[in-house]
């Protein structure tokens, strides 16, 4: 079954940089892959989607890519703030194309000051 | 547009107790998940419901059920209640016309002592 991978260390970056958080999946490639951030004790929101055959998608600060070869996609933000600080959690469908998707663990990210 | 709500907010059982949580997704969507999410783990795929059907579940013991009402409403319910369910309990509504992307409510918490 389809797993995925996320740096599961807390990743600190100085304010004003760009944050990059990693996605990897082992099996087969999905037909879209998603994005969510989370705060501690509160549901996730959606952020953007990215389908197999975009290589790129970006919504103001946040750029997103999808690499089907190396079975990896980034997320990237730039020109970090502390309030982007939360939790950002990589999701993919459970088969190749479904309704059900499932979670990665997801990487905190801390900005700091 | 009122976003997914979740009821109640905080649940304390004691354990072999039930307990029934509620969610009512965004106006217009017609599937609802439910994810169990324990202190520092991610999110665990437990229910699916569309058209008020039960379309999957995830690696849970029967005593997780739910329900899926006409209005889209929908219902978890924890039998037997053990000390490992203390859990954030998430519930997420999909628009069929949407690219896949979940809203997620607050969640309830739940304790089980």
């Amino acid at each position: 079954s389809q797993k995925i991978e996320q740096n599961s260390e807390a990743l600190n970056i100085q304010e004003g940089k760009t944050a990059t958080l990693t996605c990897n999946y082992t099996n087969y490639s999905p037909a879209y892959l998603q994005w969510y951030r989370q705060d501690p004790g509160r549901g996730p929101v959606f952020l953007l989607l990215i389908r197999e055959n975009e290589k790129e998608k970006r919504k103001e600060r946040l750029k997103v890519t999808f690499d089907t070869t190396l079975k990896q996609s980034l997320f990237h933000i730039t020109a970090s703030q502390p309030a982007d600080s939360a939790t950002y959690l990589c999701a993919l469908p459970l088969y190749s194309s479904a309704s059900k998707i499932i979670f990665g663990s997801g990487t905190r990210l801390s900005i700091r000051p | 547009e009122a976003g997914v709500t979740q009821s109640p907010t905080h649940l304390i059982k004691t354990r072999g107790q039930q307990a029934t949580l509620r969610c009512s997704p965004i106006s217009g969507h017609t599937s609802v998940y439910w994810y169990q999410q324990a202190l520092g783990l991610g999110l665990q795929f437990l229910l699916w419901y569309d058209e008020g059907e039960e379309r999957n579940r995830g690696n849970f013991p029967p005593r997780f059920s739910g329900r899926q009402f006409p209005n889209y409403s929908s219902e978890l319910n924890v039998n037997a209640l053990e000390l490992e369910d203390s859990a954030l309990y998430l519930c997420a509504s999909r628009s069929r016309r949407s690219n896949y992307e979940q809203y997620f409510g607050p969640g309830t918490r739940l304790t089980v002592t």
